[in-house]
């Protein structure tokens, strides 16, 4: 059974501070990974893909991935009140056919 | 662009009623996926499909059913609604499932069902 573990929070920060988001995967084969960001009653959306080890950075928002450890992060620079969301770790396998495995969400609220 | 578009946005259904949810896209998007989300939960996939004529079972296929006729389209089916089909389901679209490359899925707003 693959999983994608993720923290339900919430996750309370300030505005303008640095919020760390983290993810863990169990199926070791796991290709690729993305951070979707969910508001309330609204469909998700893509923010951030992720395939290498390392760090890969856009605009505020650094996605860190490390297979070894199987685990992901999302970092988002100078928090915005409207970054409050909920923000979801997914997990894509090797395989052709292979479809996200998604994690149940990170609540993120920013304070002003 | 529309993108994903879902119908209806809302709807209750009572316990043994049936109804379909419409999903169409306007990507050319080979693929297409239905999932659920449960209040506090990620998603589930309940249904794929790779292409027209080809689909497959996802994670929570009972009491489901798909048929993906045309690109365009991928209505999912419920058969003798149950309480613990009250969800919110959404539909997403991507051009490509393969290895590497830009996967990403575009969501379409959800259609929230409820049973009683």
């Amino acid at each position: 059974q693959k999983e994608v573990e993720q923290n339900s929070g919430p996750l309370s920060v300030p505005e303008g501070a640095i919020a760390s988001l983290n993810c863990t995967y169990s199926d070791r084969v796991s290709q690729s990974f993305f951070w979707y960001r969910q508001y309330s009653g609204k469909s998700p959306e893509l923010i951030m893909s992720i395939y290498s080890n390392g760090d890969k950075e856009d605009g505020r928002f650094t996605a860190q991935l490390n297979k070894a450890s199987q685990y992901v992060s999302l970092l988002i620079r100078d928090s915005q009140p409207s970054d409050s969301a909920t923000y979801l770790c997914a997990a894509r396998g090797y395989s052709g056919y292979s479809t996200l495995t998604f994690g149940k969400g990170t609540m993120l609220l920013v304070s002003p | 662009n529309a993108g994903v578009t879902q119908t209806p946005k809302f709807r209750i259904l009572k316990i043994g009623q049936s109804m379909t949810l419409q999903c169409t896209q306007d990507m050319n998007h080979n693929y297409m996926y239905w999932y659920r989300q449960d209040p506090g939960m990620g998603l589930k996939l309940i249904y794929y499909s790779v292409g027209a004529g080809i689909t497959d079972k996802g994670e929570v296929p009972n009491g489901y059913n798909v048929s993906r006729s045309t690109t365009e389209d991928f209505p999912l089916r419920l058969e003798l609604a149950a309480p613990s089909q009250t969800s919110v389901y959404f539909c997403a679209s991507s051009y490509s499932s393969g290895t590497g490359g830009n996967v990403e899925q575009f969501f379409g707003p959800g259609t929230r069902l409820t049973v009683l």
